[in-house]
C-alpha cells in the first residue's frame, strides 16, 4: 500500500515565526511532489510543487525534497494567522497516473 | 482559478437512491479524478479519468462507477447510495503535459440519510 504521512498536529506557532511541515512516502518510484492548503470547507488549493532534490522557493513558501530520504518539507516563513489552515502533501504515482495524498497537518498561527 | 465547476454543490438523499454527481472542466485537460474527502481519512482516490471513455478504479472504488463521453465531463455515480458514503466529493483534473499538477473543484456535499 503505497502512502504519504504526516502529523496531524494541530501545529501552532506564533505570528512570525517559521512553520515547518513534514511528510515522508513509501513509493520510491513518485517523481513529483505537491503541498496543497485547504481551508476549512474548501477545496484544496496548489502552493508548490517540487520535482528535484533541493530546495525551492516562492514568496514566503520552501519546499525541500530528498529523495534518498523519501521525504518533503514545506517552510513558512514569517507566519500569518491567515495561513491557519490543514496542510496536505501529496504524491504522484511512480506509475499511473494518480497522486496519494498524506492526511494533513493542521496547522494554527496564532497572532 | 482552473476552470472546474461541480454539480451539485449541496445533496441531502436517502438509503438506497441513485445519485450522479458531475464535474465538468474548461480547460481541455486530459485526466479526471474523483475523490472522497473524510475526517480521518483525508483525501481517497474514487475513480480516474485518462481519456474519453478511458476509466480505471482508485482506492474506495466499491459502490462508486463512473463515465466520460465527453473530454469536459466526468460523472460519479451512486447506484444506491448509503449512509457510509456520507462524504465530500472533489473532482480533480491534470493535464498530463509535464508538470502534473492537479486542480481541485469546489466539492460536493453529499448526505446519505
Amino acid at each position: 500500500q503505497k502512502e504519504v504521512e504526516q502529523n496531524s498536529g494541530p501545529l501552532s506557532v506564533p505570528e512570525g515565526a517559521i512553520a515547518s511541515l513534514n511528510c515522508t512516502y513509501s513509493d520510491r518510484g513518485s517523481q513529483s511532489f505537491f503541498w496543497y492548503r485547504q481551508y476549512s470547507g474548501k477545496s484544496p488549493e496548489l502552493i508548490m510543487s517540487i520535482y528535484s532534490n533541493g530546495d525551492k522557493e516562492d514568496g514566503r513558501f520552501t519546499a525541500q525534497l530528498n529523495k534518498a530520504s523519501q521525504y518533503v518539507s514545506l517552510l513558512i516563513r514569517d507566519s500569518q494567522p491567515s495561513d491557519s489552515a490543514t496542510y496536505l502533501c501529496a504524491a504522484q504515482e511512480g506509475q499511473g497516473f494518480s497522486f496519494i495524498f498524506g492526511k494533513g497537518t493542521r496547522l494554527l498561527v496564532k497572532p | 482559478d482552473a476552470g472546474i465547476t461541480q454539480s451539485p454543490r449541496h445533496k441531502v438523499t436517502e438509503t438506497g437512491t441513485p445519485v450522479t454527481l458531475r464535474c465538468h472542466q474548461t480547460e481541455n485537460h486530459r485526466y479526471m479524478y474523483w475523490y472522497r474527502q473524510d475526517p480521518g481519512h483525508g483525501l481517497r482516490l474514487i475513480h480516474y479519468s485518462y481519456g474519453v471513455k478511458d476509466t480505471d478504479k482508485g482506492e474506495v472504488s466499491d459502490g462508486y462507477s463512473v463515465s466520460r463521453s465527453k473530454t469536459e465531463d466526468f460523472l460519479l455515480t451512486l447506484e444506491s447510495a448509503t449512509s457510509s458514503q456520507t462524504s465530500v466529493y472533489f473532482c480533480a483534473i491534470t493535464d498530463g503535459g509535464g508538470t502534473d499538477t492537479q486542480y481541485f473543484g469546489p466539492g460536493t456535499r453529499l448526505t446519505v440519510l
